[in-house]
Parts: C-alpha cells; sequence; structure tokens
C-alpha cells in the first residue's frame, strides 16, 4: 500500500469554524490531491498540488484552501466550515507521470453541525 | 464531468466470470483506461490501466475495443470481497473525473 496517511479520521465541527485537514505521504509524489465524496457524486477534485508552494484549483474549490510548504505534506483549509462541506475527504498521490495512476488514503469524514 | 458511462448496478454469483463494461466515446488518442475500486468505507483503490492492448494483472483483465471507444473490465472468479463500486476514468488535463461507478454485488 501507498504511505499516505490522513489525519483526523474523523471531526465533528459547527458551522463558521476553521477546520484543516492533513494529508502526509513518505512515497516522495510530486502530485497531491483532495476530493470530497458526497452520495450520488462520486469523488470529485477540490484543489491539487504539482510541487511545493505550486496549487491549482479542482472542479468544486470555493470554499476551500490548500498549501504545501513540504513534498510530504498537503493541508486542505475551510476556513468558515459550512453544513455544505459535510462530506468525506480523500487526499490522493501520483508521480505525474502517464499513466499517472493515483493512490488514495484512507479518508477523513468531516460533519459540519 | 465524468468522460465515461457505466451501469449503475451489477450483480454476479460467487466464483462466476465478472464482466463490467464502460463507454469512452470522446477518448483521445493519449488517454488511459483507468479502473479503480471503491470497498465500503474505504479509499478508492487502484485496479488496472491500459492504453491499446488488452491488460492483464493479479487482479483483473482490461479489455480494450480496437476503436477505444468501450472497455471492460473482467473478473475472472468473482469473490465476496469483490463486492465494490468500480470506476472507469479517463484523464482530462492533470484532472481524473470520476462518475459514480458500477455497484457490484456478489451473491454468495
Amino acid at each position: 500500500d501507498a504511505g499516505i496517511t490522513q489525519s483526523p479520521r474523523h471531526k465533528v465541527t459547527e458551522t463558521g469554524t476553521p477546520v484543516t485537514l492533513r494529508c502526509h505521504q513518505t512515497e516522495n509524489h510530486r502530485y497531491m490531491y483532495w476530493y470530497r465524496q458526497d452520495p450520488g457524486h462520486g469523488l470529485r477534485l477540490i484543489h491539487y498540488s504539482y510541487g511545493v508552494k505550486d496549487t491549482d484549483k479542482g472542479e468544486v474549490s470555493d470554499g476551500y484552501s490548500v498549501s504545501r510548504s513540504k513534498t510530504e505534506d498537503f493541508l486542505l483549509t475551510l476556513e468558515s466550515a459550512t453544513s455544505s462541506q459535510t462530506s468525506v475527504y480523500f487526499c490522493a498521490i501520483s508521480e505525474g507521470v502517464l499513466p499517472d495512476t493515483q493512490y488514495f488514503g484512507p479518508g477523513t469524514r468531516l460533519t459540519v453541525l | 464531468d465524468a468522460k465515461t458511462t457505466q451501469p449503475n448496478s451489477m450483480e454476479s454469483n460467487e466464483e462466476e466470470p465478472v464482466h463490467l463494461p464502460c463507454n469512452h466515446s470522446t477518448i483521445s488518442g493519449t488517454d488511459y483506461i483507468h479502473w479503480y475500486r471503491q470497498l465500503p468505507s474505504q479509499g478508492p483503490e487502484y485496479v488496472i490501466h491500459g492504453l491499446t492492448s488488452n491488460v492483464n494483472n493479479r487482479m483483473a483483465s482490461l479489455a480494450i475495443a480496437e476503436d477505444r471507444k468501450s472497455s471492460t473490465l473482467i473478473l475472472h472468479r468473482a469473490t465476496l470481497r469483490d463486492a465494490a463500486v468500480y470506476y472507469c476514468i479517463l484523464r482530462e488535463g492533470n484532472q481524473f473525473y470520476f462518475g459514480t461507478g458500477t455497484s457490484l454485488t456478489v451473491i454468495p
């Protein structure tokens, strides 16, 4: 299994509070991704990173920011959590070379009350 | 938007082969076809990928149509542990677009 961990694994928070999710990899892969998964939608890309301090938006980036100060860590921040951000969040990594297979972490279940 | 079309659900008897279809009529010449599966309460797991030729690995086989507009994931002998949602995915730029996949039920 690819060395990807996510923390926390579960979190319950209140509307309006800031939340940061962490993804850590031990594979030295260049690319890292944050997805969210909601019933009926499959996985949707929030943001991704193609190197330290290099990030770009995905399909559903509104309300989220990311940072990558080290190769191994990719942080997802919800500046002011809303109930619509209740979801399961998955981190993924890839080498960035075709076929560019992505490897996924175990997920973080976030509930915003 | 997802560039692939899959049936919402399929059933198979245990120890029988399973053929999971996927249509990708807008595929371009350099698009790899990726298959992932997601077991309950877990992250997606890589299964197999291919470009033009049929591919085999320890988990499954991938049969790609000659025109590349469709592909089929083949599980040679379904087990109860193969019950999952299977996603057929093409890359668009730096992004994978996951549809809702095919939910496979394996009947003992």
